[in-house]
């Protein structure tokens, strides 16, 4: 199946941090990646969906200014969460997509904001 | 309605039997199906997928479409304790574009 890397693993910072997390589809050209939040026991919840060089669409409730997105190639796409709050902490996957084609999805990152 | 409804389970099997996960979605529109297996911790992996009504098998698994009741299964045979896990059914709604409804998924619970 298609290949989609997600660094780092986990983060661990003080409050005020930013934090960028990458995703890279290895094995195939990206149309659209999606970057999802979970926090413990519950569902994934879709933050927004980035298209190849175009702004990202971001799903109600979610800030954009908080979470920045940038998908600078069909490759990769960066989420930057600025100015990190212990309410920020929580499981960060993507996913990468193309088409009609499932989505595959990243490891995840665990961020845990101190 | 939820778009993507699933018993939150859990739904606990023994080993060797067959596990039934439900799903069913609310637009009559949607074009694709989806399953994806997530163990605790973990990110979700992509098990099978299905556009046709119908049945389609690969290995233990089996998903099952039926567009008219707007209703979609997966099937585990010979259920092992590593298939314990959450199961997420996904619809994609928009034809030409990959983004997803999640349900919230069922938890399998397969004891030796």
């Amino acid at each position: 199946g298609a290949v989609v890397s997600q660094h780092p693993s986990r983060v661990i910072c003080k409050s005020g941090t930013s934090v960028k997390i990458e995703c890279r589809s290895l094995d195939f050209q990206a149309t659209t990646m999606f970057w999802y939040r979970q926090f413990p026991k519950q569902s994934l919840m879709l933050m927004a969906t980035s298209n190849e060089g175009s702004k990202a669409t971001y799903e109600q409730g979610v800030e954009k200014d908080k979470f920045l997105i940038n998908h600078a190639s069909l490759t990769l796409s960066t989420l930057t969460v600025t100015s990190a709050h212990p309410e920020d902490s929580s499981f960060y996957i993507c996913s990468a997509g193309r088409g009609m084609q499932p989505q595959h999805f990243g490891d995840g990152t665990r961020l845990s904001i101190l | 309605q939820k778009e993507v409804e699933q018993n939150s389970g859990p739904l606990s099997v023994p080993e060797g039997a067959i596990a039934s996960l439900n799903c069913t979605y609310s637009d009559r529109g949607s074009q694709s199906f989806f399953w994806y297996r997530q163990y605790s911790g973990k990110s979700p992996e992509l098990i099978m997928f299905i556009y046709s009504n119908g049945d389609k098998e690969d290995g233990r698994f089996t998903a099952q479409l039926n567009k008219a009741s707007q209703y979609v299964s997966l099937l585990i045979r010979d259920s092992q304790p590593s298939d314990s896990a959450t199961y997420l059914c996904a619809v994609n709604k928009n034809s030409g574009y990959s983004t997803l409804t999640f349900g919230k998924g069922t938890m399998l619970l397969v004891s030796p």
